[in-house]
């Protein structure tokens, strides 16, 4: 079975610091991982993804992540902050199910940049 | 494209009431799913459909909730009777392979 553990529940971080949101899965099989940007009232929109490939993973609003199968984890990175990225962050494994593939989430991270 | 489309976007009803929650996936997309988002659970996966087939409803709370997809444009997700701990906001994804596009949600408030 497949499950995602996002260790912080709540970030604050000044505005232009750098900023990690970390995620360890556990899974038995081959993954694919995502990453995944809630703001306030809406839906989740994607912001990276890993399926294959270079472990370092570049996505929108300069964000990155980097996949390390040793350490099972998929953390997220960003070197300045903007407070418009202030938002809920959710990691997620993909697994295959039939004809399509599942996600799972983990808890997700709070992200709250300060001015 | 529009993005997948979610109706109503916030809906109040009463204890005991049906709720009729709609979605219009992505065009082309063959996997859709329904998700329940609270602050004590998280985002739970409730079901999901492949070329308007359900293949795991295991996350369906009870028999008071019921999907369907009759086509592939077009799914809803019915509780009958709605109690006020469904309460929460209810998602629709659509996946074409292995990534999923969310709706804007519906926000459902059962008094």
């Amino acid at each position: 079975a497949q499950s995602v553990t996002q260790l912080d529940s709540q970030v604050p971080v000044f505005e232009e610091a750098p900023v990690e949101l970390r995620c360890n899965y556990s899974s038995s099989v081959s993954v694919y991982l995502f990453w995944y940007v809630q703001y306030p009232n809406q839906g989740l929109q994607l912001l990276l993804k890993y399926l294959s490939g270079s472990t370092l993973v570049k996505g929108i609003n300069g964000f990155e992540a980097e996949f390390n199968k040793s350490q099972t984890s998929f953390h997220l990175r960003k070197p300045s902050v903007h407070i418009s990225d202030t938002a809920e962050y959710f990691c997620a494994v993909a697994y295959s199910g039939a004809g399509s593939y599942q996600l799972t989430f983990g808890k997700g991270t709070k992200l709250s940049v300060i001015p | 494209d529009a993005g997948v489309i979610q109706s109503p976007r916030h809906e109040v009803t009463e204890m005991g009431q049906e709720v009729t929650l709609r979605c219009k996936p992505i065009s082309g997309h063959n996997s859709l799913f329904w998700y329940r988002q609270t602050m004590m659970r998280g985002l739970e996966l409730l079901i999901y459909f492949n070329n308007n087939v359900p293949i795991d409803d295991s996350g369906m709370p009870e028999d008071r909730f019921s999907a369907k997809m009759p086509n592939a444009s077009f799914s809803t997700l019915k509780i009958q009777p709605s109690e006020p701990r469904d309460s929460a906001v209810y998602f629709c994804a659509s996946s074409p392979l292995n990534e999923q596009f969310f709706g804007p949600g519906t926000r459902l408030t059962v008094l």
